[in-house]
């Protein structure tokens, strides 16, 4: 099993542009999350999802979409970047009922000039 | 919501000395408490959890326990050693997400 993979590792963006960070999970696990790592401030959740076709937001969700179109991928869209979207970001996923143990991604560093 | 709050913010110990995190949480919903081990530029990897039916758990050298009634709970490391250096998470779980502590930074001096 590859476990949870995320891309890319690292990207630069200029503000206003748009992207989409990738996550995927080979585990079959029915919950996914994205989270931001930001100084001293903890893993903050940005949106996550119970199951294919279902998502809901978190403690910062603004500035950011999600899809869960198939159990394996969780993709994070920017929609217009901004400075404040400067952090490192981590995907996450895990089996959920009675099994929470959360797996996560090697993260995508990602800075907004 | 759910709201965690992890001491001390960061801590310094001798090789060999225990070390002590604490966490609290709010949400009486919340079952599941993992602690996660976050070394410099790598992703979160659990190093132990504990559910909401067991007060205490042990492996090797970690070992975390639970007080559901204050809800607080509280990771121990003994005999530390260099390599435990890292930032420590602990996440209380409500059966659909997680919500993390702010982090511990451990230093190990040697």
């Amino acid at each position: 099993n590859a476990g949870v993979t995320q891309t890319p590792k690292f990207q630069v963006l200029k503000t206003g542009q748009s992207m989409t960070l990738q996550c995927a999970q080979d585990m079959n696990h029915e919950y996914m999350s994205w989270y931001r790592q930001d100084p001293g401030m903890g893993l903050r959740l940005i949106h996550y999802s119970v199951g294919a076709g279902i998502t809901d937001q978190g403690e910062v969700p603004n500035g950011y979409n999600v899809s869960r179109s198939t159990t394996e991928d969780f993709p994070l869209r920017l929609l217009s970047a901004a400075p404040s979207q400067t952090s490192v970001y981590f995907c996450a996923s895990s089996y959920g009922t009675d099994n929470y143990e959360a797996f996560f991604g090697q993260g995508t560093r990602l800075t907004v000039v | 919501g759910e709201n965690v709050e992890q001491h001390p913010s960061t801590l310094s110990v001798q090789e060999g000395d225990s070390a002590v995190i604490k966490c609290t949480y709010s949400d009486s919903a919340s079952n599941y408490f993992p602690w996660y081990k976050q070394e410099l530029g790598k992703r979160p990897q659990l190093i132990i959890d504990i559910r909401s039916n067991v007060g205490e758990k042990k492996d090797q050298r970690i070992a975390v326990t639970l007080n559901k009634t204050a809800k607080h709970f509280s990771l121990h490391i003994t005999e530390t050693q260099p390599e435990d250096s890292a930032v420590y998470f602990c996440a209380a779980n409500d059966g659909n997400q997680f919500y993390f502590g702010t982090g511990t930074s451990l230093t190990v001096i040697p």
